[in-house]
């Protein structure tokens, strides 16, 4: 079973450059979770999505960032512009409900360098 | 909120020897606690998880018991291998989030 997919896993930008990363969830999963992973600190969550509909988007920087999930599945999170501060790697994760924990699964991250 | 608090550092330790990283958290009620590892180029995987006070997770020779006195879920292994070596975090689920600490990694020297 193919796990959760992101790309691009490493992408170098100059700050006031947008940027949008890529989640492929597993299959059937129909909760997704996008993290924050700031060097030496654990992931913090941005947002969670059910099916199509973000559930809990209150840690998410709205003047700068934003996300989406057309029909459920995949799903795209921007920043626009990006500064020197939102260096980072950048987690989905996925699971297959959310109403009572669900074991998450994590993908491989995307390493974002804002120069 | 819930938080989880891990000891500062990375680990460095010698093959056969004996881990512990401890883990303490905060929150209203009893969550869910768990501990994740990150190995080096890959994503974050469940390592194992406890639901409720005096519960021991387990895995891969791994332990932690949820200790509702301590508020505290330390992860134990009693040999490292140096496959060991890895990023560990420590996490609990309340309100529908999952609280992570900062992690500590592992180093186990042959």
């Amino acid at each position: 079973e193919a796990g959760v997919v992101q790309s691009p896993r490493y992408k170098i930008i100059e700050k006031k450059q947008p940027v949008a990363f890529w989640c492929n969830p597993i299959s059937g999963h129909n909760t997704l979770y996008w993290y924050r992973q700031n060097l030496g600190q654990g992931p913090e969550l941005l947002i969670r999505y059910e099916n199509e509909e973000a559930v809990d988007d209150s840690q998410l920087p709205k003047d700068r960032f934003s996300a989406e999930r057309l029909k459920g599945v995949d799903s795209t999170l921007k920043i626009q512009p990006a500064e020197l501060g939102d260096s980072a790697v950048y987690l989905c994760a996925s699971s297959l409900s959310d109403g009572e924990y669900y074991e998450q699964y994590f993908g491989p991250g995307t390493r974002l360098t804002v120069t | 909120g819930n938080s989880v608090t891990q000891m500062e550092g990375p680990v460095t330790l010698s093959e056969e020897a004996f881990l512990t990283i401890n883990c303490t958290y905060t929150a209203t009620g009893y969550p869910s606690l768990f501990w994740y590892v990150q190995y080096p180029g890959e994503g974050l995987q469940l390592l194992l998880k406890a639901t409720k006070a005096d519960d021991k997770g387990s895995n891969k020779g791994f332990e932690a018991t949820y200790r509702k006195e301590t508020t505290s879920f330390h992860l134990e292994k009693g040999s490292v291998q140096v496959s060991d070596s890895a990023v560990y975090f420590c996490a609990s689920y309340g309100n529908n989030r999952l609280a992570f600490g900062k992690g500590n990694q592992v180093v186990v020297i042959p």
